[in-house]
């Protein structure tokens, strides 16, 4: 199985301030990498695929690179609303699997 | 507009069945993938099983976890999807999530998700 492992496991930051979060695959997935957002209660919300392509209606202050193992999901300018926890998953191979998440609170 | 609402969720013993339930609307149902993906009580998200779409002849894989336990099935007629979960441990409680998967990029990939249902395994 593919081993997804994020860092940090969880973060606070101010608004505005520029958030980074990384996601390493334990083997090369190319691009087949999703960054999926929760608020707390609720369901994830996917916000880009392909490692680095918006998800439509999704704000462009988000923005995600790389390739092969490793990945950044970075927000430009933290708002209200980005707090709650990120994850990332791999659809290269089954079985499909996700990072353990990135808990993001808003100082 | 796209939408899932899973229903059959609650409290089971172990050992103990239930099959939950996803209404499927706004889209082509029989064109996507679709999945199920759990998440434990304060933990992440864990994908548990999928069911292909109609050209695909509506195959299915399955997490090691749940494989020969939970059955992902499709009624066409009903734009519903299934999920058949026998021989429950309390390990397997969680909320259950249907996502769609749709077609990007020339891949079939998690995009739409419903409000999820709760599945409590215990005696």
């Amino acid at each position: 199985d593919i081993q997804m492992t994020q860092s940090p496991s969880s973060l606070s930051a101010s608004v505005g301030d520029r958030v980074i979060i990384t996601c390493r695959a334990s083997q090369d997935i190319d691009n087949n990498l999703v960054w999926f957002h929760q608020q707390p209660g609720r369901a994830p919300k996917s916000l880009m695929f392909a490692a680095s392509s918006l998800q439509s209606g999704v704000p462009s202050r988000f923005t995600g690179s790389g390739s092969g193992t490793d990945f950044t999901l970075t927000i430009s300018s933290l708002q209200p609303e980005d707090f709650g926890t990120y994850y990332c998953h791999q659809y290269k191979t089954y079985p499909l699997t996700f990072g353990g998440g990135t808990k993001v609170e808003i100082k | 507009e796209v939408q899932l609402v899973e229903s059959g969720g609650g409290l089971v013993q172990p050992g103990g069945s239930l099959r939950l339930s996803c209404a499927a609307s706004g889209f082509t149902f029989s064109d996507n993938f679709m999945d199920w993906v759990r998440q434990a009580p304060g933990k992440g998200l864990e994908w548990v099983g999928r069911s292909r779409n109609k050209a695909k002849s509506y195959t299915t894989q399955y997490a090691a976890s749940v494989n020969g336990r939970f059955t992902v099935s499709r009624d066409e007629s009903k734009n519903s999807l299934y999920l058949q979960m026998n021989s429950l441990k309390t390990d397997d409680t969680a909320v259950y999530y249907c996502v769609r998967a749709g077609l990007q990029g020339g891949l079939y990939i998690m995009d739409v998700w419903g409000q999820g249902t709760t599945v409590t395994v215990s005696s």
